[in-house]
């Protein structure tokens, strides 16, 4: 099992320019996140996704959309980049939701210029 | 809001000596707090978690207890080693069935 994969690694973009981040699960896991993780903040979370076809907001929602394309994969995407939006974004899965062990992937680390 | 708030922000350690990180949390109905350690370029690990039916959970060197009156949860390494170097977070589900973290600890072992 490769657990929960993220493409890209590491991104640079400019302001204004658009991209989507990928994530995989293959442990059948049924609820999936976002995380973005800034120096002295800890892990915020972005927008979660409870069960496949449901989204909900997390803490800092803005300026993000996401889908939630199967059971599997959890894209977020970036449609408008600010440079506020540098930071490194974590994807993560849980069978038990809030309530059980979440697994991250390895992170995108995503400079805005 | 609810909160997840831990302490220190820094912690630096002889190797061989304990290390104690302390999270307190608001939400009551919080039932469920696990510890993850993120090592240098990668994403966070679960390493121990503890539900609020018990006290206390031990792993080897990591113990984790918990006061559900006072809301603390703390997490406890015995005999330190350099590999023990890391950011570590707590974490506390709220009654909206998100998941809340503190803003993490460095832990630093010194030779």
């Amino acid at each position: 099992n490769a657990g929960v994969t993220q493409t890209p690694k590491f991104q640079v973009l400019k302001t204004g320019q658009s991209m989507t981040l990928q994530c995989a699960q293959d442990m059948n896991h049924n609820s999936m996140y976002w995380y973005r993780q800034d120096p002295g903040m800890g892990l915020r979370l972005i927008y979660y996704s409870a069960s496949e076809g449901t989204t909900d907001k997390g803490e800092v929602p803005n300026g993000y959309n996401v889908s939630r394309l199967n059971k599997r994969e959890f894209s977020l995407r970036l449609e408008s980049a600010a440079p506020s939006q540098t930071s490194v974004y974590f994807c993560a899965s849980s069978e038990q939701g809030s309530r059980g062990t979440q697994y991250f992937g390895p992170g995108t680390r995503l400079l805005v210029l | 809001g609810e909160n997840v708030e831990q302490h220190p922000s820094t912690l630096s350690v002889q190797e061989g000596d304990s290390a104690v990180i302390k999270c307190t949390y608001s939400d009551s109905a919080s039932n469920y707090f696990p510890w993850y350690k993120q090592e240098l370029g990668k994403g966070p690990q679960l390493i121990i978690d503890i539900r609020s039916n018990v006290g206390e959970k031990k792993d080897q060197r990591i113990a984790v207890t918990l006061n559900k009156t006072a809301k603390h949860f703390s997490l406890h390494i015995t005999e330190t080693q350099p590999e023990d170097s890391a950011v570590y977070f707590c974490a506390a589900p709220n009654r909206d069935d998100k998941i809340i973290f503190g803003k993490g600890t460095r832990l630093h072992i010194l030779p």
